[in-house]
């Protein structure tokens, strides 16, 4: 089973808005992984979390804030984010970080008004 | 700066014949190849992984990979309509924890 899954599928929020998106995976997997994608462009990374720590921050600006309550779970708390970071985030893990494979959730679809 | 490259396409080629899609590499470090296809709107979903120089097979897909030419690459035998989408090519950057360098992506379109 290479099953991750994230919540909610879609997301609309205003400019003024605090919201927060959600990744899971039961692979025992213990690295864990946010990206973004734009229409037509790759997954840019943006965090990855080793370990549950953070390993790398790929100078992502602070309203975009990452938290790994455990080594199944995976958040991204999103507050006072602008039109152009509408775009889909997706989730992602490996067994480790170390040239593992990695496997993908279905993504958020987030757009900001 | 690391890079990988590919031919945006897009490819087009009729049910059933041989799609072949090919990559290059910057990082001489890399050690870990991956292809992901993508449907339009959806997740990319990993495909295939080769570390290895040579081929790997799984199914109608074949990885072939060639660290010396800094090159890999992806056959899809007995291509189908379901095929049709973007395929990206993924290098484990040598360096790094975790970071994956993407290629822009080749559109494939089968043509029934």
């Amino acid at each position: 089973d290479t099953e991750v899954t994230q919540t909610p599928k879609h997301l609309v929020m205003g400019m003024t808005n605090k919201k927060s998106l959600k990744c899971e995976q039961h692979m025992g997997h213990r690295a864990m992984y946010w990206y973004k994608q734009k229409a037509k462009k790759p997954p840019e990374l943006m965090f990855v979390y080793s370990y549950e720590k953070l390993s790398i921050n790929e100078s992502v600006p602070s309203r975009f804030s990452p938290e790994c309550p455990n080594s199944s779970l995976l958040n991204l708390h999103l507050h006072a984010l602008q039109p152009e970071d509408s775009a889909l985030y997706l989730c992602a893990s490996s067994q480790g970080v170390w040239g593992n494979e990695q496997y993908f959730g279905p993504g958020t679809r987030l757009t900001v008004t | 700066q690391k890079e990988v490259e590919q031919n945006s396409g897009p490819l087009s080629v009729p049910e059933g014949a041989i799609a072949s899609l090919n990559c290059t590499y910057s990082d001489r470090g890399s050690q870990s190849f991956f292809w992901y296809r993508q449907y339009s709107g959806k997740s990319p979903e990993l495909i295939m992984f080769i570390y290895s120089n040579g081929d790997k097979e799984d199914g109608r897909f074949t990885a072939q990979l060639n660290k010396a030419s800094q090159y890999v690459s992806l056959l899809i035998r007995d291509s189908q309509p379901s095929d049709s989408a973007t395929y990206l090519c993924a290098v484990k950057d040598g360096g790094s924890q975790g970071n994956l360098i993407f290629g822009k992506g080749t559109k494939l379109s089968v043509k029934p």
